[in-house]
């Protein structure tokens, strides 16, 4: 069974980093056609794709936020790592970390709520 | 003008079926892409539903009931997904999503509902 959880800050400040850890478990980032993807949401808005590793360490960014972004991975800890840099209050969504396989992102975590404010 | 454009709303009656459409934008041709849907209800992650890229190549998320299926209409540049047998469960909010210039785009969302 494919679980993802993300962890993180609950309150950034603006122009603070954020760093988010997903923690996975039932897959494994080694193994080949493997990826993980960060996704957020604003709160009563849509869904917005922000950046994805692959089991290889290739990496991609959304191009909107690709100078704020950094995705890292630790394999023997089943973790992925998310980083943004110079957070603003419309940077205040729930972000998800998910699962994909052939181009599938099929399993996501419950999502963590940032709020940025001073 | 955003690649992908859903309409933010739509509504349906129990037992009837809903069509719920993805238009790409000028430009991006329907046909080359796999269209992916996702269901999502409040306060829950979205779920996987299915993806579409022609009747031949399609695949149903695990779990998720033949009553979803997905298609295209070329003419209108629009992925689409229709639901059968509509049920106040599948009373949610539906994205799309296409791998494009390598990155992932969703459309803008869909609210479904079924009264």
């Amino acid at each position: 069974q494919i679980t993802l959880k993300e962890s993180g800050p609950t309150l950034v400040k603006p122009t603070q980093t954020l760093t988010l850890t997903c923690t996975f478990s039932g897959f494994s980032l080694s193994t080949s056609g493997v990826a993980v993807d960060w996704i957020r949401q604003p709160p009563g808005k849509a869904l917005e794709w922000l950046a994805l590793i692959y089991w290889d360490d290739d990496k991609r960014y959304s191009p909107s936020l690709k100078s704020r972004l950094t995705i890292t991975k630790d394999t023997s800890k089943n973790q992925v790592v998310l980083t943004m840099t110079n957070m603003d209050p419309v940077d205040t969504a729930t972000y998800y970390c998910a699962h994909q396989y052939d181009m599938e992102t099929d399993i996501w975590g419950q999502g963590t709520m940032v709020a940025v404010s001073s | 003008q955003a690649v992908l454009t859903q309409p933010s709303s739509l509504s349906a009656s129990p037992g009837a079926s809903a069509s719920l459409t993805c238009t790409l934008r000028s430009g991006i041709n329907v046909g080359f892409y796999t269209i992916y849907w996702y269901q999502q209800k409040p306060g829950s992650p979205p779920q996987y539903l299915l993806r579409y890229k022609s009747d031949s190549d399609k695949r149903q998320g695990s779990g998720v009931p033949s009553r979803f299926s997905g298609s295209k209409d070329t003419s209108a540049n629009a992925g689409i997904l229709l639901i059968s047998g509509l049920q106040s469960e599948d009373e949610a909010a539906y994205y799309c999503m296409i791998w494009h210039s390598s990155a992932w785009l969703f459309g803008g969302g869909t609210k479904l509902t079924v009264l």
